[in-house]
């Protein structure tokens, strides 16, 4: 079963314009990473955030966590045309042998228009 | 630096056919791990290697078999290939433990016809 749902699962800007992307999940975590996947490629981690944290900065990315309410959402500012890709929030559950199991969203198509 | 090297990238198999997927890390890690992403269903954990010389089963491992070949490389084995199977297997790595990125091959493309 998929731990994370993202929403939106497509999501349409103007360049310079803020893209946010927002993760729901149901267990415990030990952290919440977010990988970016362009046409074809494999994913590429861009920011990993542990329970402990509320907010994380990389660059344009912002990211922040509640763990009371099991969600996290990413924020790219000032958009790009090379920012145009597929999203997916992983968790990485809390407790038992799972360490560096991640569990998977479905993930979110963001298209940057020029 | 080639990071993750996945091998082949396309292949298309007959149902009943048997094949192995290569995966391959130059990043010195422990974990070492098999994912098949099929559309609108994200990434899927096959199998994992927490460190060289074990493996576990992930979500979804019926019909795949792995090996753990030294730190380097890790295998993904389809005995006998389904058309359930076709799908887009990533290969990642990481260092060993919680609290670590993973990096990611490129992928094979699988079409089992």
């Amino acid at each position: 079963s998929q731990q994370g749902e993202e929403d939106p699962q497509a999501l349409s800007i103007q360049e310079g314009e803020n893209a946010t992307m927002n993760c729901s999940y149901k267990t415990s975590i030990n952290n919440l990473q977010w990988y970016r996947q362009n046409s074809g490629r494999g994913l590429v981690h861009l920011i990993l955030i542990r329970s402990n944290e509320r907010e994380k900065h990389s660059g344009r990315l912002r990211v922040t966590l509640d763990t009371s309410k099991k969600s996290s959402s990413l924020l790219i500012t000032a958009s790009r045309a090379a920012d145009t890709a597929s999203y997916f929030c992983a968790t990485d559950r809390r407790g038992g042998t799972s360490y560096g199991k991640l569990t998977f969203g479905q993930g979110t198509i963001l298209t940057v228009h020029p | 630096n080639a990071g993750v090297t996945q091998t082949p990238k396309f292949q298309v198999l007959k149902t009943g056919q048997s094949m192995t997927l290569q995966c391959a890390q130059d990043m010195n890690h422990n974990s070492m791990y098999w994912y098949r992403q099929d559309p609108g269903m994200g990434l899927r954990l096959i199998y994992y290697s927490a460190s060289e010389g074990t493996t576990d089963k992930g979500e979804v491992p019926n019909g795949y078999n792995v090996s753990r070949l030294n730190k380097r490389e890790f295998s993904l084995r389809l005995e006998s290939a389904a058309p359930s199977q076709t799908s887009v297997y990533f290969c990642a790595s990481s260092e060993q433990g919680s609290n670590q990125p993973q990096h990611f091959g490129d992928g094979t493309r699988l079409s089992i016809l």
